[in-house]
């Protein structure tokens, strides 16, 4: 089955941009989704299709993908940033499944 | 506006049954807007699909779990239910039902969740 890698933890000042990445095999052929879950909390859609965001998520929370690594990207980091971060992809080869990454912790300094 | 509330035994014993409800509030059940599905986080922090299921009763299941789990509706209640048969210390986690409008899209709702702990 597919792998997703993602950095444990990125560590970020307030004002500054954090990048989260999420890397595997499968990111070059399928679009990624990404979840922000803040502590004790259901996770929450941040973007999705790599890019998009979904209503009421602030335009400073943008993604992209390249190759074999799609990233979320955090402009003007804000405290409230502060959360858990995982991608998603579905990879619909042999065995369909939905595949999550290993996740992120964003600490705003 | 959609509303997901799971309930289960929170407690049970390893070989036991688990099983989970998701009531759904704010559309029927019925609808052919959403796919029902069920993902799970381990108390590390990993989050694992369990699977989906459509209104119709096509279901779509996590590979590694297909074995044990069932996946089914009950559109008289409005809710979805989730059966693992088996269940063992590794099934410690708290499980979500979520919502996606395709089988490959994103979980766009997802309930507040319900811990449940295996005990040997």
């Amino acid at each position: 089955s597919s792998v997703l890698t993602q950095p444990p933890s990125v560590s970020v000042a307030p004002g500054e941009t954090a990048r989260i990445t999420c890397g595997g095999n499968i990111v070059a052929a399928k679009s990624v989704h990404w979840y922000q879950q803040k502590a004790g909390q259901a996770p929450v859609l941040v973007m999705f299709y790599d890019d998009d965001r979904p209503s009421g998520i602030p335009e400073r929370f943008s993604g992209s993908s390249s190759g074999n690594t799609a990233t979320l990207i955090i402009t003007r980091v804000e405290a409230g940033d502060e959360a858990d971060y995982y991608c998603q992809v579905w990879d619909g080869r042999s065995d369909p499944s939905y595949v999550f990454g290993t996740g992120t912790k964003v600490t705003v300094l | 506006q959609l509303h997901l509330q799971e309930s289960g035994p929170g407690l049970l014993k390893s070989s036991e049954t688990l099983s989970l409800t998701c009531t759904v509030s704010g559309d029927s059940i019925r609808s052919s807007t959403y796919f029902w599905g069920w993902v799970r986080q381990f108390p590390g922090g990993g989050l694992e699909w369990i699977g989906s299921i459509y209104y119709s009763g096509s279901t779509y299941y996590n590979p590694s779990l297909k074995s044990r789990v069932t996946m089914s509706v009950d559109t008289s209640k409005n809710r979805l239910s989730l059966r693992v048969n088996s269940v063992t210390a590794a099934d410690t986690a708290v499980y979500y039902c979520t919502t996606h409008p395709t089988i490959s899209a994103p979980c766009f709702s997802w309930g507040q969740g319900t811990r449940v702990t295996v005990s040997s």
